[in-house]
């Protein structure tokens, strides 16, 4: 139990384009999902929290109109990476929050080229 | 703000050999604490949690115990396997008004030999 799948899990595209990233929890319902950033050999960075029905929060520093978080249904939410630039490769997870333990998703390896 | 300092790696072991791998943070508060295992092409898994100072998380023969005193969460392995190659993270959660938020520390890539 307490799945959570991320989709795709990787992709590559032009700059200047946008790319979507679903994250799913798959056998339970999340009130509350997770969107982190994780450089080459360093931790993972909180980026922003989603909470469905209502606007997400994002962590100091992380471009809240340039990383669009949707959290539209109890079971997913996506990011948006909009108008993506080279700095913006990385390896994304989401997690998903239930009964005071995160579940992790396998993560999304974007290349803006 | 709240953080975590886990020590570098990569750690490469041979087989049966014993583990430490050392964490320490800065929290207000009384955190609850976590180590995470990635293994490779996966997601992050919890391996082991305290909640409060003194308390010992185990798993899979993976010990951590929680030392207010040290502010430490240092995870330790009596015989380590090849199956236990993987990324290791220490995370805290401070609770409050972060509510379910972790902070990770860098992680450490831990090998095991045959």
């Amino acid at each position: 139990g307490a799945v959570v799948s991320q989709h795709p899990s990787r992709v590559i595209c032009k700059s200047g384009t946008s790319v979507k990233i679903e994250c799913r929890s798959l056998d339970f319902q999340a009130t509350t999902m997770f969107w982190y950033r994780q450089f080459p050999k360093q931790s993972l960075m909180l980026m922003a929290t989603s909470n469905e029905g209502s606007k997400a929060t994002y962590e100091q520093g992380v471009e809240k109109d340039k990383f669009l978080i949707n959290h539209a249904s109890l079971t997913l939410s996506t990011l948006t990476v909009t108008s993506a630039h080279p700095e913006d490769s990385s390896f994304y997870i989401c997690s998903a929050y239930l009964g005071n333990e995160q579940f992790f998703g396998p993560g999304t390896r974007l290349t803006v080229l | 703000g709240d953080s975590v300092t886990q020590m570098e790696g990569p750690v490469t072991l041979s087989e049966e050999a014993f583990l430490t791998i050392n964490c320490t943070y800065t929290a207000t508060g009384y955190p609850s604490l976590f180590w995470y295992v990635q293994y490779p092409g996966e997601g992050l898994q919890l391996l082991l949690k305290a909640t409060k100072a003194d308390d010992k998380g185990s798993n899979k023969g993976f010990e951590a115990t929680y030392r207010k005193e040290t502010t430490s969460f240092h995870l330790e392995k009596g015989s380590v396997q090849v199956s236990d190659s993987a990324v290791y993270f220490c995370a805290l959660n401070a609770g409050g008004t972060s509510y379910g938020k972790l902070t990770f520390g860098q992680g450490t890539i831990l090998t095991v030999h045959p």
